[in-house]
């Protein structure tokens, strides 16, 4: 079964500063990976998404994608206390469009 | 505009009682939707997807059903409720390629 694997599990950075997050596929079938930010009581809200190699910005987001590793990150520079949330990775595979497979998430913390 | 309405907010529910948990899609005709769970902290697990009225495939079993009585309703149940039952549900949809999540249902099994 396809998994998404996120590191670190716990990030912080300094108010202003930039936050670098991780997320690899197991599987190399894949369609797109997705960043989803979650604050604390509330439903995830999507980022961005992303399938051609190569890097997307998004503001202060700028994802990263390498296929031929499998391997996306998320990079958020002046960082504020309001971007403190738990960040996902999710992967939709080939072989079924219908399923979205998350990571376990990161926990970023900006401190003020 | 398109938006995604659940229910209830919240619930503390007794072990062995049976749970209703609703999801309502506002301005689209026909959408995908989905039920994911949540523990506290964790990460997002499916549970089930429909694509259409009537129509709904189980991801993973966790003693839950799902149904989906008119387009634009999904309903999640199960008749007993067990501890491990508690967390956050949230009810998904598909705009173009990407999935947009309700506020989510917390729900508390003691």
């Amino acid at each position: 079964q396809q998994k998404v694997q996120q590191s670190p599990e716990s990030l912080s950075v300094p108010e202003g500063g930039m936050a670098s997050l991780n997320c690899t596929s197991s599987d190399r079938n894949f369609q797109y990976f997705w960043w989803y930010r979650q604050h604390s009581g509330e439903g995830p809200k999507a980022l961005m998404s992303i399938f051609s190699d190569g890097d997307k910005k998004e503001g202060r987001f700028t994802a990263h994608l390498n296929k031929a590793s499998l391997h996306v990150s998320l990079h958020i520079r002046d960082s504020q206390p309001s971007d403190s949330a738990l960040y996902f990775c999710a992967v939709r595979p080939d072989t079924n469009a219908y399923k979205v497979i998350f990571g376990k998430g990161t926990h970023l913390h900006v401190l003020p | 505009a398109q938006t995604i309405h659940q229910w209830p907010v919240a619930e503390i529910k007794a072990v062995g009682s049976p749970l209703s948990l609703g999801c309502t899609i506002k301005g689209k005709s026909s959408p995908n939707l989905y039920w994911y769970w949540q523990a506290t902290g964790g990460t997002l697990q499916q549970l089930f997807y429909s694509i259409t009225v009537g129509q709904v495939e189980s991801v993973v079993q966790l003693n839950l059903s799902a149904s989906r009585p008119k387009d634009d309703q999904f309903i999640l149940s199960t008749e007993k409720l067990l501890l491990s039952h508690s967390g956050f549900y949230l009810c998904a949809w598909v705009v173009g390629n990407t999935l947009y999540f309700g506020e989510g249902s917390r729900l508390i099994v003691v």
